[in-house]
């Protein structure tokens, strides 16, 4: 079965530091692994995936993630966060091309001290 | 183009009542989903459909619980009693079978049961 694992509940960082969220995936074939991010009070938004190809993929905002298949990871960086980052992101797997369903993780809450 | 649009946004409603959320997914978009979201859950699939025909309805919690989808073009998840317990954030989302994974959220419907 798949699984998603988002070992950080809560993370703080400083306006203009960089940020890495860490994602870890359970599952037996190649994973499309996603972002999602969502902001208070609204509902998610995809950031970027990844299907195959390039393990560094980018994203809208600034974001980008690194699949490494040896580490079962796909984690979320951003060089320089801005306040506007604030908000709950999410990591999702899904079992291949054309299958919808995913499974997400728990989230991390991003707080951005000024 | 609009995007997802969930009604009614906030719902309060007594132990006992009938409850009844609403769903219009994008124009074009051929799958729809019902999550529920919670503190203590996260993010929980309770049932999605495909060309409006429900495909995995293994997330319903128990016989309360309905979704239809009777076009292409409007879902309702009703909940019928209702209970405390089902207090939480519904969110609907759609997406096109040809964009894996690529899944669109309302804002959700914010529901407490008293």
């Amino acid at each position: 079965a798949q699984s998603v694992t988002q070992p950080d509940i809560h993370i703080t960082v400083s306006e203009g530091a960089s940020l890495e969220l860490r994602c870890n995936y359970s599952y037996g074939a190649t994973p499309y692994l996603f972002w999602y991010v969502q902001s208070p009070g609204q509902g998610l938004q995809l950031l970027l995936k990844y299907f195959s190809g390039d393990t560094l993929v980018q994203g809208i905002k600034g974001f980008e993630a690194e699949f490494k298949r040896s580490q079962s990871s796909f984690n979320l960086r951003k060089p320089s966060v801005h306040w506007s980052d604030a908000a709950e992101y999410f990591c999702a797997v899904g079992p291949g091309r054309g299958a919808q369903k995913l499974v997400f993780g728990q989230g991390t809450r991003l707080t951005i001290n000024p | 183009d609009a995007g997802v649009i969930q009604s009614p946004r906030h719902e309060v409603t007594e132990m006992g009542q009938e409850v009844t959320l609403r769903c219009k997914p994008i124009s074009g978009h051929d799958y729809l989903f019902w999550y529920r979201q919670t503190m203590m859950r996260g993010l929980e699939l309770l049932i999605y459909f495909n060309n409006n025909v429900p495909i995995d309805d293994s997330g319903m919690p128990e016989d309360r619980f309905s979704a239809k989808m009777p076009n292409a073009s409007f879902s309702t998840l009703k909940i019928q009693p209702s209970e405390p317990r089902d207090s939480a954030v519904y969110f609907c989302a759609s997406s096109f079978s040809g964009a894996t994974g690529e899944l669109f959220f309302g804002e959700g419907s914010r529901l407490t049961v008293l």
